[in-house]
């Protein structure tokens, strides 16, 4: 089946860094992409929606300037968080979609981010 | 504004009961609704998805079944075992491109 990898599988970082997370669609082209965030014990939470080749589509209360998507290629997205601060300690978890494969989505195994 | 919401929490239960997992949304019009399952610390697995023209999905010991008309889904998880133990989510596509509205999640102890 298509697989969706996320790189890193987890990232520690200093206050005040910037971090890139990697989305890649292994086996398939995605044309839309899907950033999480789930912090712990609570559910996931939709950042925004990334189409190849236009600018991300960014849920109410996610700060564009902070959280940078890049959706440059059809296997690949990139979601750059500036500036960490320990708030944005979180697991973000990648999700591709493609209607040429199969009407259906899949997951990223997740990323898991802790700002020191 | 779609609102997904899951009870119970949380449940623990011996290993070999049947389970009933609730899902409940505020707005109808739904494209499709999944289940997942996600292990501590780990991604998501889809269990089910449920288009908005079906009533029920089943897979192996889980039955899935969705209520537009009521805003409702359950997950029902026959002869349940400890590799069952997860947090079990429910998420609704309102979009029709699986941008997804998740649930508030059931964490589902199994004991042996």
């Amino acid at each position: 089946g298509a697989v969706v990898s996320q790189h890193p599988s987890w990232v520690i970082c200093k206050s005040g860094t910037s971090v890139k997370i990697e989305c890649r669609s292994l086996d398939f082209q995605a044309t839309t992409m899907f950033w999480y965030r789930q912090f712990p014990k609570q559910s996931l939470m939709l950042m925004a929606t990334s189409n190849e080749g236009s600018k991300a589509t960014y849920e109410q209360g996610v700060e564009k300037d902070k959280f940078l998507i890049n959706h440059a290629s059809l296997t690949l997205s990139t979601l750059t968080v500036t500036s960490a601060h320990p708030e944005d300690s979180s697991f973000y978890i990648c999700s591709a979609y493609s209607g040429r494969v199969a009407d259906t989505q899949y997951f990223g195994p997740g990323t898991r981010l802790t700002v020191l | 504004k779609q609102e997904v919401t899951q009870i119970p929490a949380a449940l623990s239960v011996p290993e070999g009961e049947n389970l009933v997992l609730n899902c409940s949304f505020t707005d109808s019009a739904i494209y499709n609704l999944q289940w997942f399952r996600q292990d501590p610390g780990k991604g998501l697995t889809s269990l089910l998805l449920i288009q908005s023209s079906q009533r029920e999905q089943t897979s192996g010991r889980l039955n899935a079944s969705l209520d537009k008309s009521s805003g409702r889904s359950t997950l029902y998880i026959a002869a349940s075992q400890p590799g069952d133990s997860a947090t079990y989510l429910c998420a609704a596509d309102t979009s029709g491109t699986y941008k997804y509205i998740f649930g508030t999640g059931t964490r589902l102890k199994v004991l042996a």
